[in-house]
């Protein structure tokens, strides 16, 4: 069954520096998310990405955020200048076109700023 | 409340026993999805139900949805150990992203 991937699985930084999380959302899929979850608080949006360009993007996205569909495959988020503040498990999902919105969710990266 | 507030926030009960998750939400939705997410990992979908939808079933798991209220419940029927999880439900704003509750840990003791 096809499944979003996620690497790495964890990833350490210290205040910042800039990282970049990786997804590689289901192939036939069209629309991208990036949501982000800070220990012990609920899943947060942070951005929807539909045809080579961001669709939404919530008020946590700043401009310290910034993503990217380098190639076919990849979906990438990228923290330009890593705050503690931005420790949290970041979960990229996608959907396809069709159907009722059910976003297939990728295993999250956790990241931990120091 | 925020969209998507699910009561309580924690649930312990004996495996075998019935468990029952709510959810509020406060705008018009088209759907309405419930997903659990095991502790530290991604997040699994399990149902939809859609706005015109007044009850769904898949296995052991029930969902009602009434728009009036607007309110949803989640109902798993003979739990297991392994249902020990978050679960969370999740409304999909006019963007099309998510909007999730703060969850209901659920422990289901053997």
């Amino acid at each position: 069954e096809p499944e979003v991937t996620q690497t790495p699985s964890h990833q350490v930084t210290q205040m910042g520096q800039e990282v970049i999380l990786r997804c590689v959302p289901i192939s036939n899929h069209l629309y991208f998310y990036w949501y982000r979850q800070i220990l012990g608080q609920k899943v947060e949006f942070l951005v929807s990405f539909y045809n080579n360009e961001i669709s939404e993007k919530s008020e946590i996205f700043d401009d310290q955020f910034s993503v990217e569909r380098p190639d076919g495959s990849n979906f990438t988020l990228k923290i330009r200048s890593t705050k503690l503040e931005d420790s949290a498990m970041y979960f990229c999902a996608s959907r396809s076109q069709s159907g009722d919105n059910e976003q297939f969710f990728g295993p999250g990266t956790r990241l931990t700023v120091l | 409340s925020q969209q998507g507030e699910e009561d309580p926030q924690a649930l312990s009960i004996q495996e075998g026993e019935n468990a029952t998750m709510n959810c509020s939400y406060k705008t018009s939705i088209n759907n309405l999805q419930w997903y659990r997410q095991n502790s530290g990992r991604g997040l699994v979908h399990l149902i939809l139900i859609r706005s015109n939808e007044r009850e769904k079933h898949s296995g052991r798991l029930r969902v009602t949805l009434d728009t009036s209220k607007k309110s949803s419940s989640l109902l798993i029927t003979a739990s297991r150990a392994a249902d020990t999880a978050s679960y969370f439900c999740a409304t999909v704003n006019r963007g099309q992203n998510f909007v999730f509750g703060p969850g209901t840990r659920l422990s289901v003791l053997p």
